[in-house]
């Protein structure tokens, strides 16, 4: 089956640290990739919508220039939480797509604590 | 925003027993329907979906119907294990946004042996 590998799995950093998460397909070409943010016993919401060799397509509410995204190639596409704060620890969970008509596929997640 | 509504935010049955999990969405354009398992400390495991063109799916223990008209869909699991313990979501797709879904809050399942 189609495998998504994120990494690291976890992180833990002092606040004001830039944070870089990367998500990748391993088995097969994402033509998009989305990262959502997901609190403890809650569901997962989407933070923003990557497709690649184009801008990401942001959520309401999600500061673009505090979440860097970056989809560089089919099989890549990288989370940077710049500055991070206390406020900014959470479960970062990446999922690419094959094509339009395909499932998602979710990577592990990502668990970030800012000291 | 679109919602998707997910009933009950927690199960517990009896292993053997069937458990069904119900969600509702708003959106009409909505026409792919997907259900996840996420186990602790880990991504969702996607474990069966449905179409807007079709009304029920089957995979072994696992079975999703789906209602149109009604906006409502349903995940079925028979013959329940203790392995199936997990939270699961459903999620429905997004108009116009390339297959982003929105995702219902999670129905944590116990079974116990």
């Amino acid at each position: 089956g189609a495998v998504v590998s994120q990494h690291p799995s976890r992180v833990i950093c002092k606040s004001g640290t830039s944070v870089k998460i990367e998500c990748r397909s391993l088995d097969f070409q994402a033509t998009t990739m989305f990262w959502y943010r997901q609190f403890p016993k809650q569901s997962l919401m989407l933070m923003a919508t990557s497709n690649e060799g184009s801008k990401a397509t942001y959520e309401q509410g999600v500061e673009k220039d505090k979440f860097l995204i970056n989809h560089a190639s089919l099989t890549l596409s990288t989370l940077t939480v710049t500055s991070a704060h206390p406020e900014d620890s959470s479960f970062y969970i990446c999922s690419a797509l094959a094509a339009a008509n395909q499932p998602q596929h979710f990577g592990d997640g990502t668990r970030l604590s800012i000291l | 925003g679109e919602n998707v509504e997910q009933h009950p935010s927690t199960l517990s049955v009896q292993e053997g027993d069937s458990a069904v999990i119900k969600c509702t969405y708003s959106d009409s354009a909505s026409n792919y329907f997907p259900w996840y398992k996420q186990e602790l400390g880990k991504g969702p495991q996607l474990i069966i979906d449905i179409r807007s063109n079709v009304g029920e799916k089957k995979d072994q223990r696992i079975a999703v119907t789906l209602n149109k008209t009604a906006k409502h869909f349903s995940l079925h699991i028979t013959e329940t294990q203790p392995e199936d313990s997990a939270v699961y979501f459903c999620a429905a797709s997004i108009r116009n946004s390339g297959y982003a879904l929105n995702f219902g809050k999670g129905t944590s399942l116990l079974v116990t042996p």
